[in-house]
């Protein structure tokens, strides 16, 4: 069964923290994903990793920064917490090439910055 | 700037009907789409995908895809209560000028069933 964790389902942390929020996934996926959502806002790509220490901005990595040194871990850094990075976030992987090649989901950290 | 649009809603259906989910696309060059469901609070599951023309069932649901339209619906035959969620829309999309491929999602569209 393939499967996708997180290290955390909910998370509250300070204004100016440093927050790592890990992901980890079995099923040996080249591509990983870090989203964060928000109502009425979809997911939003924050970085994305097609290689072990591979690492591409997505469309709002303003504040965050990303770490992949083994193929199964890749892990979402909030340098300085801030206030509107409360979010739900979350981590995806996805074989490459070949189809169906479908994304698949971690359960979610629910990050609230106080 | 690819992009995948699909009707907030709250698209309301009665328990019994048929539910028909919208989405356009507009890279002409996708292939393959995918309907994830998703409830509240909890992340996005995959419950469809389709890559050819044409209709494909899996139960009571069917995905349906019109590349020449540009244009992919997911129907869910005999709506049920517990089919009430925000179900996203999902096309596949080049990152990286070919490094690396995901998927770019519509917002989703909150469907609710009623008893």
């Amino acid at each position: 069964d393939v499967k996708v964790t997180q290290s955390s389902r909910y998370l509250v942390k300070r204004t100016g923290e440093k927050v790592f929020l890990e992901c980890v996934q079995d099923m040996d996926h080249e591509n990983m994903f870090w989203y964060r959502q928000d109502p009425g806002l979809g997911l939003r790509l924050i970085y994305f990793s097609y290689d072990v220490k591979m690492k591409e901005k997505g469309d709002i990595p303003e504040g965050y920064s990303v770490s992949r040194e083994k193929k199964e871990r890749f892990s979402l850094i909030l340098e300085s917490a801030s206030t509107n990075q409360t979010s739900m976030y979350l981590c995806a992987s996805r074989t490459s090439g070949r189809l169906p090649n479908e994304q698949f989901f971690g359960p979610g950290t629910r990050l609230t910055v106080l | 700037q690819k992009e995948v649009e699909q009707n907030s809603g709250p698209l309301s259906v009665p328990e019994g009907a048929i539910a028909s989910l919208n989405c356009t696309y507009s890279d002409r060059g996708s292939q393959s789409f995918f309907w994830y469901r998703q409830y509240s609070g909890k992340s996005p599951e995959l419950i469809m995908f389709i890559y050819s023309n044409g209709d494909k069932e899996d139960g009571r649901f069917t995905a349906q895809l019109n590349k020449a339209s540009q244009y992919v619906s997911l129907l869910i035959r005999d709506s049920q209560p517990s089919d009430s969620a925000t179900y996203l829309c999902a096309v596949n999309a080049m990152y990286s000028g070919g490094g690396a491929d995901g998927l770019t999602f519509g917002k989703g569209t909150h469907l609710i069933i009623q008893p």
